[in-house]
C-alpha cells in the first residue's frame, strides 16, 4: 500500500538549515508529482512547493521560493526538502503528499505523510 | 493569487445534522477544487476532488458541488468521526487552501 513517511525535522536557529525528507513506498516518486505542504501551530494549510513526474519541473510558493529546494532521488525513492535561512514563521508541521491527476489537468493530494516538525528559535 | 474563502469559519452541529460548508473562490477556477478533513493531530485526508468526485473509500454522505467561484462541501447525516477541520483547495494556479472550517460538536 502507499505510505509516505517524513523525517528530518527538529530544532533549528533562525537563519539555519534543515533538510527534510518523505519516503514513498507501494508507488515509484518518478511515476507523479509530488509536492511538500506545510501546518504552523494552530493554523491551517499552506502549499509550499512541487515537484513534477520528470524532475525537472518545480514550482514554489511566493513565502519560500529561494530560501526551499525541492528535489528527490528515485533510487531511493525519497522526496526532499532543502530548507535555507529559517525564519520563526516557518515553524510548523511539514507534509509531504503524493500528487494525483484527473483529467490530466486537475490536481489533488491523494496521500499524505504523517508529517514532520520544524521549530525555528533561538 | 487565487484567495479561497470558507464559511463558516466554525459551526456547531450534532449527530444527524445536514452540514453544509461555503468555499468561494478570488476568481473562476472551474472545477479545480478539492476538499480535505483534518482530524487535530493527524494528516489531512482527500475527501473530494475536482468538486465533486468522491475519492475512492470516502463515504457517501460526503458530496461536492460548484464551479466557477463558489463550491459546496454536503456532509447528509453528521457522523461522530466526522467533526474535524475541512479545507479546501484550487489547484487552478499556485495552489492554495482555504483556511479551515471547524466542525464541533453541539
Amino acid at each position: 500500500q502507499v505510505q509516505l513517511v517524513e523525517s528530518g525535522g527538529g530544532l533549528v536557529r533562525p537563519g539555519g538549515s534543515l533538510r527534510l525528507s518523505c519516503t514513498a513506498s507501494g508507488f515509484a516518486l518518478s511515476d507523479y508529482y509530488m509536492s511538500w505542504i506545510r501546518q504552523a501551530p494552530g493554523k491551517g494549510l499552506e502549499w509550499l512547493s512541487y515537484l513534477g513526474s520528470s524532475g525537472t519541473i518545480r514550482y514554489y510558493a511566493d513565502s519560500v521560493r529561494g530560501r526551499f529546494t525541492i528535489s528527490r532521488d528515485v533510487a531511493n525513492n525519497s522526496l526532499f526538502l532543502q530548507m535555507n535561512n529559517l525564519r520563526a514563521e516557518d515553524t510548523a508541521v511539514y507534509y509531504c503528499a503524493r500528487v494525483s491527476l484527473m483529467a490530466t489537468i486537475i490536481y489533488y493530494f491523494d496521500y499524505w505523510g504523517q508529517g514532520t516538525l520544524v521549530t525555528v528559535s533561538s | 493569487d487565487i484567495q479561497m474563502t470558507q464559511s463558516p469559519s466554525s459551526l456547531s452541529a450534532s449527530v444527524g445534522d445536514r452540514v453544509t460548508i461555503t468555499c468561494r473562490a478570488s476568481q473562476s477556477i472551474s472545477n479545480y477544487l478539492n476538499w480535505y478533513q483534518q482530524i487535530p493531530g493527524k494528516a489531512p485526508k482527500l475527501l473530494i476532488y475536482a468538486a465533486s468526485t468522491l475519492q475512492s473509500g470516502v463515504p457517501a454522505r460526503f458530496s461536492g458541488s460548484g464551479s466557477g467561484t463558489d463550491f459546496t462541501l454536503t456532509i447528509s447525516s453528521l457522523q461522530p468521526g466526522d467533526f474535524a477541520i475541512y479545507y479546501c483547495q484550487q489547484t487552478y494556479s499556485t495552489w492554495t487552501f482555504g483556511q479551515g472550517t471547524k466542525v464541533e460538536i453541539k
